[in-house]
């Protein structure tokens, strides 16, 4: 089945430490995004990528890096000057800009 | 992106037809309608999309006002699976579709 698969499901982190989350996705999807959840709230965009080695910062981007260097990989670092990181992190796809977005089933990501 | 309103939640009984309600009333006239749905701890789902007609598909109806300043998502027949938060967002294609705001949504209650 094609899909998307964010792991690890749940990640511990210590404040200062850098750490990378992982989105692949088998769909050929030319387009990728992440999105961030805080608790009781909607989703942030945090980037997005709309071809191979190309990406754009979303609404919230600071604090954050991501690579799209293949087209099934999109993978999110969280760096150290991320000052609230402990949220639920979410990876869509699409077929193109204008298609329904597919997501995977996030990261927990706690940072103490 | 369209600024929409929902209500915070619903309540519906099992088997019984569940209406949604959005306000979108600052939607340009190229801005589709879009509902996602998300359970807890789980990337949200697509449910349905439109632009001016009524749409139809497996999961739900898409009712959309003439003037399409509101919008109403409708179960035909609830279960107790379609317990969610049920986002309703007003987006354009193209270019900003990755760029839609998920707001809080509404959460969806159903009794047995």
């Amino acid at each position: 089945d094609g899909g998307i698969t964010q792991s690890p499901k749940y990640l511990f982190r210590k404040e200062g430490q850098n750490v990378t989350l992982s989105c692949e996705q088998n769909l050929n999807h030319d387009a990728m995004y992440w999105y961030r959840q805080d608790p009781g709230q909607g989703l942030r965009l945090i980037y997005y990528s709309q071809i191979v080695n190309d990406f754009q910062k979303g609404d919230i981007a600071e604090g954050y890096s991501v690579s799209r260097e293949k087209k099934e990989s999109f993978p999110l670092t969280v760096t150290s000057a991320q000052k609230n990181p402990t949220a639920f992190y979410l990876c869509a796809s699409s077929r193109v800009q204008s298609s329904p977005l597919h997501f995977g089933n996030g990261t927990r990501l706690t940072v103490t | 992106d369209a600024k929409t309103t929902q209500p915070n939640s619903m309540e519906s009984n099992e088997e019984e037809p569940v209406h949604l309600p959005c306000n979108h009333s600052t939607i340009s006239g190229t801005d589709y309608i879009h509902w996602y749905r998300q359970l807890p701890s789980q990337g949200p789902e697509y449910v349905i999309h439109g632009l001016t007609s009524n749409v139809n598909n497996r999961m739900a109806s898409l009712a959309i006002a003439e003037d399409r300043k509101s919008s109403t998502l409708i179960l035909h027949r609830a279960t107790l699976r379609d317990a969610a938060v049920y986002y309703c967002i007003g987006g354009a294609g193209g270019t900003s579709y990755g760029k839609l705001t998920f707001g809080q949504g509404t959460i969806l209650t159903v009794h047995p």
